[in-house]
């Protein structure tokens, strides 16, 4: 099946700095990768959706500014958290759809602690 | 639009019984469905999934689902649970939508 990579898997920093987390499809391209936010217990909630060289389309109450992505090659998707507080801690997880199939196939998710 | 409810935030079941996760969609076309099952801290891989054709999907790790429209529903079922399959489970409407369900939380008692 087709493989979508996330890095880091696991990070931590200080309140205050920018966190990049990039999810790259291994094996197909995709015009299309999905960024989703998960907290504890919870379902996966999408965040946006990241077209491949244009803006990302984002769902209603995510701000824009504080979550950047950026969609640069068929098959590598950044989400930059900015200026990162404590309630930006959550898991995060990308998915990437390939042009010839319907089905989603999802990242390892990235775990972002913020102190 | 579709969405998705799953009835039960956690099951637990025996090892060696009967599996079943219930999911329910809504909507006024023919929907994509899918089930998928996270363990801990890793993303999501799919179980199975229904998109036209034969109603009853087998997937991996011997799950299996069955499409019933006069029911709406699209339940995961398994005959006999397995320890490794404690995880929580995800149903997903249609790939426009994109539209998970709350998740359900499968313990398997020894």
């Amino acid at each position: 099946g087709a493989v979508v990579s996330q890095h880091p898997s696991w990070v931590i920093c200080k309140s205050g700095t920018s966190v990049k987390i990039e999810c790259r499809s291994l094996d197909f391209q995709a015009t299309t990768m999905f960024w989703y936010r998960q907290f504890p217990k919870q379902s996966l909630m999408l965040m946006a959706t990241s077209n491949e060289g244009s803006k990302a389309t984002y769902e209603q109450g995510v701000e824009k500014d504080k979550f950047l992505i950026n969609h640069a090659s068929l098959t590598l998707s950044t989400l930059t958290v900015t200026s990162a507080h404590p309630e930006d801690s959550s898991f995060y997880i990308c998915s990437a759809r390939p042009f010839y199939a319907g089905e989603l196939f999802f990242g390892e998710g990235s775990r972002l602690t913020v102190l | 639009a579709q969405s998705v409810t799953q009835l039960g935030s956690h099951v637990s079941v025996s090892e060696g019984a009967l599996v079943l996760l219930r999911c329910n969609y809504s909507s006024s076309v023919p929907p994509y469905l899918f089930w998928y099952v996270q363990y801990p801290n890793q993303g999501l891989q799919l179980l199975l999934k229904y998109t036209t054709g034969a109603t009853l999907v087998k997937g991996i790790n011997g799950f299996e689902a069955e499409f019933k429209k006069s029911e709406t529903s699209f339940h995961l079922t398994k005959p006999s649970a397995h320890m490794s399959d404690a995880a929580e489970y995800f149903c997903r409407g249609s790939a426009r939508q994109l539209t998970f369900g709350s998740g359900t939380q499968l313990t398997v008692l020894p």
